[in-house]
């Protein structure tokens, strides 16, 4: 059974760019979560997304990112106008259909620099 | 929100040595976790423990939810367990489960 997986795992992009992250959550599992990992800090919760729906973007900053999570295909998290601050480790955390108190399993994370 | 404080924030210790660290959290909370980010950055997952007492070879957790505090005991360190130990709790925030992670004990094992 594959883990939850995360691609790129590194990317690299300059000051303006565009960053696009993909998560491929566990099989069978629809509910999507997204963290940031600052340096030296730890994981803040940025946004939860089931299939074609944002349930809760309260960790999302107001401007220039976004996520999605398709019917078909991974979710994605997007950051336009990339600036350094946004350097930092993402992850994506996956976990099956409500059913009680699940437990979220973590993706390898990707690694943003922006130069 | 809820507030997970972990201590001691920096932890060195000698191969072979034991060591306890410590997670705080201020509300009551449906689930817990400990976690090792090892130094390549995998967070791997180490306990779901939301009480009660688990062990895993040379690792072991309790959490007292009635006191609100959780426990990872290492023992006869190894120099693979250096990295950074996170506690995340779960809260039922509107019909799931919302995770706050503490800063982190960051552990180097020196041999």
């Amino acid at each position: 059974n594959a883990g939850v997986m995360q691609n790129p795992r590194h990317l690299v992009r300059r000051r303006g760019q565009e960053a696009r992250l993909r998560c491929s959550p566990m099989k069978g599992h629809s509910h999507v979560y997204w963290y940031r990992q600052l340096p030296e800090e730890g994981l803040k919760f940025m946004v939860y997304l089931q299939k074609e729906n944002i349930i809760d973007e309260s960790g999302m900053p107001k401007e220039r990112f976004s996520a999605e999570f398709p019917k078909e295909g991974p979710s994605i998290l997007r950051i336009q106008q990339v600036v350094r601050g946004d350097s930092a480790a993402y992850f994506c955390a996956s976990s099956p259909p409500r059913t009680g108190k699940e437990t979220q399993y973590f993706g390898p994370g990707t690694r943003l620099l922006v130069l | 929100g809820i507030q997970v404080e972990q201590s001691p924030p920096d932890l060195i210790l000698q191969e072979g040595a034991n060591s306890t660290l410590r997670c705080n959290f201020s509300d009551s909370v449906n689930n817990l976790q400990w976690f090792h980010q090892n130094p390549w950055g995998q967070l791997i997952n180490l306990f779901y423990i939301p009480s009660g007492t688990k062990q895993n070879g040379r690792l072991s957790a309790t959490t007292v939810a009635t006191e609100r505090y959780s426990l990872l005991y290492i023992s006869s360190s190894q120099t693979t367990d250096s990295g950074v130990y996170f506690c995340a709790v779960d809260r039922d925030s509107g019909g799931y489960q919302k995770v706050t992670f503490g800063i982190g004990t960051k552990l180097q094992v020196i041999p």
